[in-house]
């Protein structure tokens, strides 16, 4: 069965750079979520989309933004990077909104130097 | 708040014992309520779930109970194996779809 694809796998950036974070959902499934999971932590919410318009938004720093696109896919956008946000980026994808069941894509490893 | 606590943060348990981690939540309004597992460098996988209309799921060697009085839920896993070693979150929903998840608990299962 197809999965949650994200690119890159691993990402290195140094301070102040930028970076750009690619999702792609499951097929037919058309709620996105973003989690940053730092080392020995839990997944924290980020930002989630549904049918293409933003609808949650958690802990995202003001430097991150992020959008869906007409194909579902989605991209998280990332500015003047500091070292604290070398992390795990999941993207999920859901079926509906009201299902709840979420997906994990493998995940994008960001290492900021 | 939306917060959901997580015990314990260690398990360590011989291969064909049970083991069961357990969480709870501070929000009577949660109706949903996924297990996932991750192992070291990977994504977080789910396992199992359960909502708020139901007490009790099975799924083979793992299921999982919801005390919605209480506000809290749990994971069992029977006869564990050598490959059920990694960390295990719980998660809720908080009147959106978003998860909350616990603080999650790392799970050894020795031979």
């Amino acid at each position: 069965a197809a999965g949650v694809i994200q690119s890159p796998r691993h990402l290195i950036k140094e301070k102040r750079e930028t970076a750009t974070l690619k999702c792609y959902p499951i097929p037919r499934h058309d709620t996105v979520y973003w989690y940053q999971q730092g080392p020995g932590q839990d997944p924290q919410f980020l930002i989630s989309f549904y049918e293409k318009m933003q609808s949650d938004k958690g802990s995202i720093p003001d430097r991150f933004s992020a959008q869906q696109f007409s194909d579902y896919h989605s991209e998280l956008n990332m500015s003047s990077l500091e070292l604290g946000d070398s992390a795990l980026y999941f993207c999920a994808s859901s079926p509906s909104r009201d299902n709840y069941e979420q997906y994990f894509g493998p995940g994008t490893r960001l290492t900021v130097t | 708040g939306e917060n959901v606590e997580q015990h314990p943060s260690t398990l360590s348990v011989q291969e064909g014992d049970s083991a069961v981690i357990k969480c709870t939540y501070s929000d009577s309004a949660s109706n949903y309520f996924p297990w996932y597992k991750q192992e070291l460098g990977k994504r977080p996988q789910l396992i199992i779930d359960i909502r708020s209309n139901v007490g009790e799921k099975k799924d083979q060697r793992i299921a999982v109970t919801l005390n919605k009085t209480a506000k809290h839920f749990s994971l069992h896993i029977t006869e564990t194996q050598p490959e059920d070693s990694a960390v295990y979150f719980c998660a809720a929903t908080f009147h959106t779809d978003k998860l909350i998840f616990g603080t999650g608990t790392r799970l050894q299962v020795f031979p």
